[in-house]
């Protein structure tokens, strides 16, 4: 199983700022996803990324609010751009690697004021 | 299109008494399908999968799962709850396209 690691691990940040979000996983994986997990809610995907290609953004989620990167086969970023109270959740990074299952990053908890 | 549906959002037992989180799922084609455990302020864990092997799925913590494609579930189960199994626990099915489909998530309150 592949261990993720996700940095900041919490962050507060003033609205109209962006907040650049890291997973790092300890083995290539082919797959890598970002989801966001509102207060009391399930998780929502945001987007696929793919090393080499652009990423794939889910109904509800655009580029230019939620970029991504994934310049290699361990490492992934998210930005939340021009952040509101309502993008106040739990951000978390998974991983897929051919099996069936994704394993997940701890999260970033993120509170905008 | 694949979708999961959790039919309880709040389950209590006593500790020691059985658990039963009930999971149904939608999918064109035989799904694969998870149950994961959050707990608070924790990140998320496997507990087990089904991929199509046998139909009795034994994960971690003595928690399993029946998959009953007659009845479009896989409800988890365990013989005796503790008091470390309350938690946040999400059934997720598994899309064409590797992607999976959280449901809503049951939250599991054990009483000593």
């Amino acid at each position: 199983s592949a261990v993720i690691s996700q940095k900041p691990s919490r962050d507060i940040c003033q609205r109209g700022t962006s907040l650049t979000i890291q997973c790092q996983v300890d083995s290539q994986v082919t797959m890598m996803f970002w989801y966001r997990q509102q207060p009391g809610q399930s998780l929502t995907l945001i987007a696929t990324a793919n090393q080499g290609s652009e990423a794939t953004y889910e109904s509800g989620f655009v580029i230019d609010k939620f970029p991504i990167s994934r310049p290699n086969l361990t490492f992934s970023t998210l930005t939340v751009s021009n952040m509101s109270p309502e993008d106040s959740s739990i951000y978390l990074c998974s991983s897929s690697s051919g099996s069936h299952e994704q394993y997940f990053g701890p999260g970033t908890r993120l509170t905008v004021t | 299109a694949q979708s999961v549906t959790q039919l309880d959002s709040h389950v209590s037992v006593s500790e020691g008494t059985p658990v039963l989180l009930r999971c149904n799922y939608s999918s064109s084609y035989s799904p694969s399908l998870f149950w994961y455990v959050q707990h608070p302020n924790k990140g998320l864990q496997l507990l087990l999968k089904y991929t199509s092997a046998a139909t009795l799925v034994k994960g971690i913590n003595g928690f399993e799962a029946e998959f009953k494609k007659s009845e479009t579930s896989f409800h988890l189960t365990k013989p005796s709850a503790h008091m470390s199994d309350a938690a946040e626990y999400f059934c997720v099915v598994k899309t064409s396209y590797d992607k999976v489909i959280f449901g809503p998530g049951t939250s599991l309150s054990v009483i000593p």
